[in-house]
């Protein structure tokens, strides 16, 4: 079973749309990731999240906002996005107040920019 | 910043036969090294993690060995079945609580019956 939670699981959406993914998990974690992946490529780290405030930026264009309202949940907010964001977007959680804890990685949502 | 290679980007092995990914890493303070495995259309599971104190761990048919001086880790499968077909992924972190994950590229494994 998939412990943490990523809503929708696909998304279509027009290039002016705004639209928000979802993620939920309930292991107590307070560290919260979001990653983008592109086909046949790894993960990459977009934003972290420790403790509800947010600590890694990757250099992310604007267009994606990270919100998280509080210690189970985050949301990705889109608005104006272009056809190279097209990608999996996966959400992940960790124990951040233990060393080398791994990170749980949710299914992801597949988001299509037309 | 760190940076991860990996190799092979491919590889196809009888089933039974041993499967063996390595890692290379640039940074000498990363210390917490993850492998994932992630299948087609799902989710990037953990299998196997090492930190930077132990040189080697086992989990059944899965090992990982850490070799720090060198900088390189090494994901070993025994006894490969079909099942095993995946990319997996090593992953290298800085920080002590492992939240700045760099990943290598990646490493499709095809297992053949």
């Amino acid at each position: 079973d998939t412990e943490v939670t990523q809503t929708p699981k696909h998304l279509v959406m027009g290039m002016t749309n705004k639209k928000s993914l979802k993620c939920e998990q309930h292991m107590g974690h307070r560290a919260m990731y979001w990653y983008k992946q592109k086909a046949k490529k790894p993960p990459e780290l977009m934003f972290v999240y420790s403790y509800e405030k947010l600590s890694i930026n990757e250099s992310v264009p604007s267009r994606f906002s990270p919100e998280c309202p509080n210690s189970s949940l985050l949301n990705l907010h889109l608005h104006a996005l272009q056809p190279e964001d097209s990608a999996l977007y996966l959400c992940a959680s960790s124990q951040s107040d233990k060393y080398f804890q791994p990170q749980h990685f949710g299914d992801g949502t597949r988001l299509s920019i037309l | 910043g760190e940076n991860v290679e990996q190799h092979p980007s491919t590889l196809s092995v009888q089933e039974g036969d041993s499967a063996v990914i390595k890692c290379t890493y640039s940074d000498s303070a990363s210390n917490y090294f993850p492998w994932y495995k992630q299948e087609l259309g799902k989710r990037p599971q953990l299998i196997i993690d090492i930190r930077s104190n132990v040189g080697e761990k086992k989990d059944q048919r899965i090992a990982v060995t850490l070799n720090k001086t060198a900088k390189h880790f090494s994901l070993h499968i025994t006894e490969t079945q079909p099942e095993d077909s995946a990319v997996y992924f090593c992953a290298a972190s800085m920080d002590n609580y492992g939240q700045n994950f760099v990943f290598g590229p990646g490493t499709r494994l095809s297992v053949l019956p």
